[in-house]
């Protein structure tokens, strides 16, 4: 199972919105409603910010949003903040896998 | 609070083993499926192997299956992963994390990893 294609990089100016997207196939999240989305500081834990495609689990900011498109994901981040900038992973639950990650995308808050 | 504190992590020379633990608090250890989950340098997450909360079903990526084992301790609250016939491309941040078990299929707690090195 080849990794979830990302974007390496999006930035985006404080206030600004900016979309992350996540490309699967029809054998991962084409088919299944299991994405997950991670923020990651380096030398930190990472963090669940989005599961079922569209949920957040409670704490996590209203800011944060995701979507699903046929075999892509997309995780928005709105009024994009300082404390934004991190790397951030899809990941899909595939039966049998039965885990995939992204290949991951570092945000900058310009 | 839910605490995943990784260790077991070192300078190990290719074709060594190594053997990781995680200690588990904060929640009831066998309810919950444990995996592992490691990052090599400047590369992005890879899930390695989990293993359900009793009972010994337990899966593994491809790259180590027959050299990695997946392990836990019910009365420790310790999960486990030994690590045998290592190699460069073993070199990673290991994270220990928990999936969910109300709405499944996801990490919803991580520790912050203990290194591993491959290296002669």
């Amino acid at each position: 199972q080849s990794a979830l294609a990302q974007p390496a990089s999006v930035s985006g100016s404080p206030g600004q919105s900016i979309i992350i997207s996540c490309s699967g196939s029809g054998s991962d999240i084409g088919t299944y409603n299991r994405v997950s989305w991670y923020q990651h500081h380096p030398g930190k834990a990472p963090k669940l910010m989005i599961y079922e495609v569209i949920k957040r689990p409670s704490g996590v900011s209203n800011r944060f949003s995701a979507s699903k498109s046929g075999p892509t994901a997309s995780l928005t981040i709105s009024g994009l903040r300082a404390e934004d900038e991190a790397d951030y992973y899809c990941c899909s639950y595939v039966p049998g896998g039965p885990y995939v990650f992204g290949s991951g995308t570092k945000v900058t808050v310009l | 609070e839910v605490q995943l504190v990784e260790s077991g992590g070192g300078l190990v020379q290719p074709g060594g083993s190594l053997r990781l633990s995680c200690a588990a608090s904060g929640f009831t250890f066998t309810t919950y499926w444990m995996a592992w989950v490691r990052q090599a340098p400047g590369k992005g997450l890879e899930w390695v192997a989990n293993m359900k909360g009793v009972g010994s079903e337990k899966y593994y990526v491809d790259s180590v299956k027959g050299r990695f084992t997946i392990s836990r301790d019910s009365a420790r609250n310790s999960l486990y992963l030994q690590m045998n016939t290592l190699r460069a491309d073993d070199t990673a941040v290991y994270f220990c994390a928990r999936e969910a078990t109300v709405t499944p299929y996801n990490f919803d707690y991580w520790g912050q990893g203990t290194l591993v090195t491959v290296s002669s």
